[in-house]
């Protein structure tokens, strides 16, 4: 089992807007940032969020992340079908002195 | 543009040990502003953290995996490595190496290489 929690799958239709979830504890949302990655099996993982909420250049502003206490999410509006990916969320847990990521969201667009 | 590549054996027999270098293009390992960063997917799985290194040599270990884990830096070529010992066929992955910024202000892994797959087996 991951750590941090996501649901294992989400979908919408394209223009829609898809929110993804993540749920941890105090000892790594609780206490420190969260990143969010999009990844297509065979490629590099990318990063799409930092510090929460900030987007690395490039990124287009569709994605968008929050946190709040120990939970975080990822909405994607304007959903087009090349999101169609696996979304992980990802955090530093100072109990594991580690990092963690979550079980990853696989985002079908229908 | 900083670039990672991963190379290595493709399989491994078990109990022997994985061996896995990722070279460092577009910058310097020894800039100081990264840690150096090894992390998998095992098929069907999400992404496991392997640990990372600073280039002057401190480590950070995955707890399930420290005991079977060395993560080293070879500033002379450029390039950072893993030895995981004593694998087993749940060793088999896809492994990545990533660079994580010193950084508070990015907290992430920004960069990622493509990634190579390794199969454990006889």
């Amino acid at each position: 089992q991951s750590v941090l929690t996501q649901p294992p799958s989400a979908s919408g239709t394209p223009g829609q807007r898809v929110t993804i979830s993540c749920s941890g504890s105090r000892s790594n949302l609780g206490k420190n940032t969260v990143s969010w990655y999009q990844h297509l099996p065979g490629t590099a993982p990318r990063l799409l969020i930092f510090l929460n909420h900030e987007r690395p250049s490039g990124v287009p502003d569709r994605f968008s992340g929050s946190k709040s206490g120990t939970s975080a999410s990822l909405a994607i509006s304007g959903l087009r079908s090349d999101d169609e990916a696996d979304y992980y969320c990802s955090a530093w847990d100072d109990s594991l002195n580690g990092v963690v990521f979550g079980g990853g969201t696989k985002l079908t667009v229908l | 543009q900083m670039q990672l590549q991963e190379s290595g054996p493709g399989l491994v027999r078990p109990s022997q040990t994985l061996s896995l270098t990722c070279t460092v293009s577009g910058g310097s390992i020894s800039s100081g502003d990264f840690y150096w960063s090894w992390i998998r997917q095992p098929p069907g799985e999400g992404l496991q953290w392997i640990g990372h290194m600073y280039y002057s040599g401190s480590t950070y270990y995955n707890p399930s995996l420290k005991s079977r884990l060395t993560i080293s830096v070879d500033t002379s070529k450029n390039q950072f490595a893993l030895q995981l010992f004593s694998v087993t066929a749940a060793d088999t992955a896809v492994y990545y190496c990533a660079r994580r910024p010193v950084t508070v202000n990015v907290d992430a892994f920004d960069i990622w290489g493509q990634g190579t797959m390794v199969t454990v087996s006889s």
